[in-house]
C-alpha cells in the first residue's frame, strides 16, 4: 500500500494564477482532510471530508476549494493563488481512531 | 474542542526518559488525547491514544489522571532519532481521523 500520496511535492506560482494540490489514499478511509503548516507553526485544518460527496470546511478555508467525488481523491484547488498562501500542505486519510498524513506538498507564491 | 496547552521546547540526552505533559482542563466526557509525533519535512505520524489511566505500546505510555484534565506521554530512553515535534490534540473519539486541530507542539530535542 502507498498510503497517502500527495503531488506535486514542491511547487512555485504566481500571484493570480490557480492550482489543484492532488492527494490519494489507497486504505479505503472514509475520512480525508487538508491541513496547512507555516514555519514554526502547528498545523490548520483547511477543508475536510467525512465520505464521498460531504465536504466541510475547517479553520483556515478561504481561497481553497474541495470536492470529494470518489474515495480515493480529495484534490484541494487555490482559485487565485496569494503569497499568504506560502505554506506545506498537508493531506491525510483517516479511520475513527487516527489519521495517516501523506509527504506533503511546498507551496511558494511569488 | 478542548484546548490544549504543551510546553514550547524540551531539552533531553540520550537513554533519557523523557515525560511532556500536556493540559486539557476543558475536555468533554466523549474526548480521547490522542499524541501525534512530527519529523522536519513530514507528516504527522500517530503516537499513542487514550481515555484514561495508563496506555503503553512499543513507542510510549499516556499516563491520564482520573479528573483527565492533563495528559502526559513518556518517551522511554530517548535516542536521537526521537528528536522531533509532539503534539497533544483532545476531541471525540468518533472525529479522531479527521478534522483534528494542532496546537504548537513541543519541541523535543535530544543531544549525545
Amino acid at each position: 500500500n502507498a498510503g497517502v500520496t500527495q503531488t506535486p511535492k514542491f511547487q512555485v506560482l504566481k500571484t493570480g494564477q490557480s492550482m489543484t494540490l492532488q492527494c490519494a489514499q489507497d486504505m479505503n478511509h472514509e475520512y480525508m482532510s487538508w491541513y496547512r503548516q507555516d514555519p514554526g507553526m502547528g498545523l490548520r485544518l483547511i477543508h475536510y471530508s467525512v465520505g464521498a460527496g460531504i465536504t466541510d470546511q475547517g479553520e483556515v478555508p478561504n481561497g481553497y476549494n474541495v470536492s470529494r467525488s470518489t474515495t480515493e481523491d480529495f484534490p484541494l484547488r487555490l482559485l487565485s493563488a496569494a503569497p499568504s498562501q506560502t505554506s506545506v500542505y498537508f493531506c491525510a486519510s483517516g479511520r475513527d481512531t487516527e489519521a495517516f498524513f501523506g509527504q506533503g506538498t511546498r507551496l511558494t507564491v511569488v | 474542542l478542548a484546548k490544549t496547552t504543551q510546553p514550547i521546547s524540551m531539552d533531553s540526552y540520550e537513554g533519557q526518559e523523557v515525560n511532556i505533559t500536556c493540559s486539557h482542563n476543558n475536555i468533554a466526557t466523549n474526548d480521547y488525547i490522542t499524541w501525534y509525533q512530527q519529523f522536519p519535512s513530514q507528516g504527522p505520524r500517530f503516537i499513542i491514544q487514550g481515555y484514561k489511566t495508563k496506555v503503553t505500546n512499543e513507542v510510549a505510555s499516556l499516563f491520564i489522571p482520573a479528573d483527565r484534565k492533563s495528559s502526559t506521554l513518556s518517551l522511554p530512553r530517548v535516542s536521537l532519532s526521537d528528536t522531533a515535534v509532539y503534539y497533544c490534540l483532545v476531541g471525540d473519539i468518533r472525529q479522531a481521523g479527521t478534522a483534528l486541530i494542532f496546537g504548537k507542539g513541543t519541541t523535543l530535542s535530544v543531544s549525545s
